[in-house]
């Protein structure tokens, strides 16, 4: 089945700062790559994603870069703000399954 | 349009006692998801239903485990005999259609089992 692993686990970044996420998968067949955000206690809630047709994709301060020859994806925030703090996941759709196979998350935290 | 609604938020039970939990999809989604997220872990996928049908269970142990899409009403996630281990938020996703297929599913508030 796929494999999903995420980077880094925990990441802390001044606010006004960047923050990258990375994800590697090992099922090359797999064709669509959405990220989560999940704050304390809450739902994860969609926030981008790309599919594998497309190399980038933008929106507003969040866009998530793929490179299918190498097998992996990364979130990109920039000018981070306190808000962004949450768990971030990606997620992995394979070409065969049925359903997503998600990344073990990564803990932000923006600091002010 | 209500979101995706899942009930209990909370729910503690005894070792040995059974868990029910319940999701009710999105309006006009026919296609429901249940993960399973242990502490500071990521998402892991238990089964997919969609209506009368279980569409895949191979995230699912294989005892004690169940789970059902009826015709009318909410699915349900239900866990016989429960044991420690099985503590952990259970949560519930619904598409109108597959996964990827240019749809997004969305999550509901999710189920924190505690067993005790």
């Amino acid at each position: 089945g796929e494999n999903v692993e995420q980077h880094p686990s925990t990441l802390s970044v001044q606010e006004g700062d960047s923050a990258v996420i990375k994800c590697t998968y090992s099922d090359s067949a797999s064709n669509y790559f959405p990220w989560y955000k999940q704050e304390l206690g809450k739902r994860p809630q969609l926030i981008i994603d790309i599919r594998s047709n497309v190399g980038e994709k933008k929106d507003q301060r969040i866009a998530v870069t793929l490179n299918k020859t190498a097998k992996h994806f990364s979130l990109h925030i920039t000018e981070t703000q306190p808000e962004d703090s949450a768990v971030y996941f990606c997620a992995v759709l394979s070409g065969s399954a049925r359903q997503l196979t998600f990344g073990s998350g990564t803990q932000l935290t923006v600091l002010p | 349009n209500a979101g995706v609604m899942q009930n209990p938020r909370h729910l503690v039970r005894r070792r040995g006692q059974e868990a029910r939990l319940r999701c009710s999809p999105m309006k006009g989604h026919s296609h429901v998801y249940w993960y399973r997220q242990l502490p500071e872990e990521g998402l892991k996928f238990m089964v997919y239903l969609q209506k009368e049908n279980i569409i895949d269970e191979s995230g699912m142990p294989k005892e004690r485990f169940s789970a059902e899409f009826p015709k009318e009403g909410p699915s349900i996630l239900r866990i016989q005999q429960v044991v420690r281990g099985d503590s952990a938020a259970y949560f519930c996703a619904s598409s109108p259609r597959r996964q990827g297929t240019n749809t997004e599913a969305f999550f509901g508030q999710g189920t924190r089992l505690t067993v005790v």
